[in-house]
């Protein structure tokens, strides 16, 4: 596609249960990354994938949060037994191959509500 | 670990006037790239601009400038001829190069929010 998109946009959820967030990177990217942004806060690094890998889940804030990715492409951030404390924008990240001069190209992020 | 503050939780502009947002950030890495990236109502993050750390000329793109001070570990961004499309929050982020091998991770700051007055 022209640019990264993540679905849905906005989502609210009862606290407890499970919700999905997905990610459709940029067509050819091999490195995806999602990101959490609290209100007021910066970007906070969750996961990162080189193709299907995960050679970082440093940044998962708990078990109850896990990501995939298939097919070098779609990502799925899974969280379960939300709590409101989970109450983010959620955004994904894409670059043609991991390095650290490269651009990373976010989508338009989703915003989770816990309630 | 690397962290990366920006001090200006708002700053407010005159349209056409020149405003700057101020960064600093903290590393024992002696190679990285520093981004400011801007982030409309819309949420999409935009790379506004990006340095490398080894290279002492200052980035420019069109209207956007930084201050890069390595010694300082300063980074500020400068906005000439501010337009109302300017109007956001910015964000200063930090990458490094061979952090251990995880030269994929952005750090960011918690983003200044920039109104643009007509």
């Amino acid at each position: 596609g022209a640019g990264v998109s993540q679905s849905p946009s906005n989502k609210v959820t009862e606290k407890g249960k499970d919700v999905e967030l997905r990610c459709d990177p940029i067509s050819g990217h091999t490195a995806l990354y999602w990101y959490r942004q609290r209100l007021g806060q910066g970007l906070e690094f969750l996961i990162y994938f080189q193709g299907n890998s995960a050679p970082d889940k440093s940044g998962l804030p708990s078990d109850r949060f896990s990501a995939e990715r298939t097919g070098e492409s779609v990502s799925t951030l899974t969280i379960q037994r939300t709590q409101q404390e989970d109450s983010a924008v959620y955004l994904c990240a894409s670059s043609p191959r991991q390095g650290a001069r490269l651009e990373a190209f976010f989508g338009q992020g989703t915003r989770l509500t816990v309630v | 670990a690397q962290t990366v503050t920006q001090s200006q939780p708002e700053m407010s502009v005159q349209e056409a006037e020149t405003v700057t947002l101020s960064c600093t950030y903290d590393t024992s890495e002696s190679d990285y790239y520093l981004f400011w990236y801007k982030q409309p109502p819309s949420r999409q993050m935009i790379l506004v601009i990006r340095q490398e750390a080894y290279k002492q000329q200052n980035a420019t793109e069109n209207r956007f400038s930084v201050n890069f001070q390595k010694a300082a570990k300063s980074f500020s961004l400068k906005i000439s001829d501010s337009q109302l499309g300017d109007a956001a929050m910015y964000f200063c982020a930090y990458r490094g190069l061979n952090s251990g091998g995880s030269n994929y991770k952005l750090t960011f700051g918690k983003g200044t929010l920039l109104t643009v007055n007509p």
